[in-house]
């Protein structure tokens, strides 16, 4: 199975700008999940979604949004970016079959910077 | 509220010596308890998860881990590093309240001299 994969992986965008970053899944997961790596803060939750549904959100600004298609690929959107918006932004999915957590494969992740 | 405490920011073991990687959690309620390695420019790799079955946790590349509730503890060992285990590694918990979310650790970066 192909794994989970992440466009683009390389993005320079301007104070004030918005982007969209987009999560194919691994075929059959429904569940894909959206995280924030940087030096200072490590690897943060932003949201999870499951059947085009947000199940899951965390404590991000509404600046961040996501969303979450019929065939389980996901975008996220981050409006009127900030300097302390750069970071490697990871997706991750899984089965979320078993009712309980289950095991999350990440992409490669979006490294973006803000100028 | 479940949390993850990994002890060393920076590791340096020789080639050929044991890696011991700590990771102490916080969780009111029996956790899921995962490593993930970070190689640069590259997304998370899973090494090994605890999901309430053994304690004794094995995974890729000659990695383990025990988990142990009395002391809240779910350290990563290897008997013998290699050069190729150089790299980031990040304890994560997972499972006490209705999220699926993943919280990490501030992460261990693994230097390995030859």
């Amino acid at each position: 199975k192909a794994g989970v994969t992440q466009t683009p992986r390389y993005l320079i965008k301007t104070r004030g700008q918005q982007v969209t970053l987009s999560c194919s899944p691994i075929s059959g997961h429904r569940s894909v999940s959206w995280y924030q790596q940087t030096p200072g803060q490590g690897l943060q939750f932003l949201f999870e979604y499951f059947s085009e549904t947000q199940r899951n959100k965390g404590n991000f600004p509404g600046r961040f949004s996501g969303r979450q298609f019929s065939n389980s690929r996901s975008e996220m959107n981050v409006s009127t970016l900030e300097l302390g918006d750069s970071a490697l932004y990871l997706c991750a999915s899984s089965s979320s079959m078993a009712g309980g957590p289950d095991t999350q494969y990440f992409g490669p992740g979006t490294r973006l910077t803000v100028l | 509220a479940q949390s993850v405490t990994q002890l060393g920011s920076h590791v340096s073991v020789s080639e050929g010596a044991l890696v011991l990687l700590r990771c102490n959690y916080s969780s009111s309620v029996p956790p899921y308890l995962f490593w993930y390695v970070q190689y640069p420019n590259q997304g998370l790799q899973l090494l090994l998860k605890y999901t309430s079955a053994a304690t004794l946790v094995k995974g890729i590349n000659g990695f383990e881990a025990e988990f142990k509730k009395s002391e809240t503890s779910f350290h990563l060992t290897k008997p013998s590093a290699h050069m190729s285990d150089a790299a980031e590694y990040f304890c994560a918990v997972s499972g006490a309240d209705s999220s699926y979310k993943l919280i990490f650790g501030s992460g261990t970066r693994l230097l390995v001299r030859p």
